[in-house]
């Protein structure tokens, strides 16, 4: 697989529910970026971890870090229908200097009313 | 909230044709980058821009490709001679710098379409 590489593809849940998202990659990060894409519209930046983060809050989102495993997972908590989006993890590499992001596939989520 | 802003929201073009493609980032920002989405695929990096010198380029950012920033406030990107191929959704995004690394913002975008 590539790096940053989401799962599911794509999650359909009930409003209310807990979504989870799961993001794997392959080489070694400076940091870790969650991005949320409604249809036609550009990335929103979510939330950030860095190398040495394990775990992060902000609101609603929770998002972990595991570096041994390369991966990572996005908890959406209490959904809401504005929540339905595509997800996407990315990631910047460590060694410093180069920062374009590695973006995966995404995760498609529908959250049902 | 400062925004980046992407101009024209939709371009067509005939193939062979040189488009420009235009950003307002952040004003604060130093830090700039041009990425692309072909319809239904991941997004990709291009190019990333500081100081006034590219700084990274993807395999994806040829020849044909170029960025400028023509003054304070623009970052444009050039594709002097488009293919059927280009035609895809164009995002800039910019960052700043607050003694740690800052996430990337990006703009709504411009979708390329090349006939």
């Amino acid at each position: 697989s590539q790096q940053g590489e989401e799962d599911p593809q794509a999650l359909s849940i009930q409003e209310g529910e807990n979504a989870t998202m799961n993001c794997s990659y392959k080489t070694s990060i400076n940091n870790l970026q969650w991005y949320r894409q409604n249809s036609g519209r550009g990335l929103v930046h979510l939330i950030l971890i860095r190398s040495n983060e394990r775990e992060k809050h902000s609101g609603r989102l929770r998002v972990t870090l595991d570096t041994s495993k390369k991966s990572s997972s996005l908890l959406i908590t209490a959904s809401r229908a504005a929540d339905t989006a595509s997800y996407f993890c990315a990631t910047v590499p460590s060694g410093g200097g180069a920062d374009g992001l590695t973006f995966g596939k995404g995760t498609h989520l529908i959250i049902q009313p | 909230e400062p925004e980046v802003t992407q101009t024209p929201s939709h371009q067509v073009t005939q193939m062979g044709q040189e488009v420009i493609l235009r950003c307002v980032p952040i004003s604060n920002h130093l830090y700039f980058y041009w990425y692309r989405q072909i319809l239904g695929q991941k997004v990709e990096f291009l190019v990333s821009f500081y100081n006034n010198e590219i700084s990274e380029k993807s395999e994806i950012f040829d020849d044909q490709f170029s960025v400028e920033r023509p003054d304070g406030s623009n970052f444009t990107l050039k594709i002097r001679s488009t293919k059927l191929e280009d035609s895809a959704m164009y995002f800039c995004a910019s960052r700043g710098w607050e003694g740690t690394y800052q996430p990337q913002h990006f703009g709504d975008g411009t979708r390329l379409s090349i006939l």
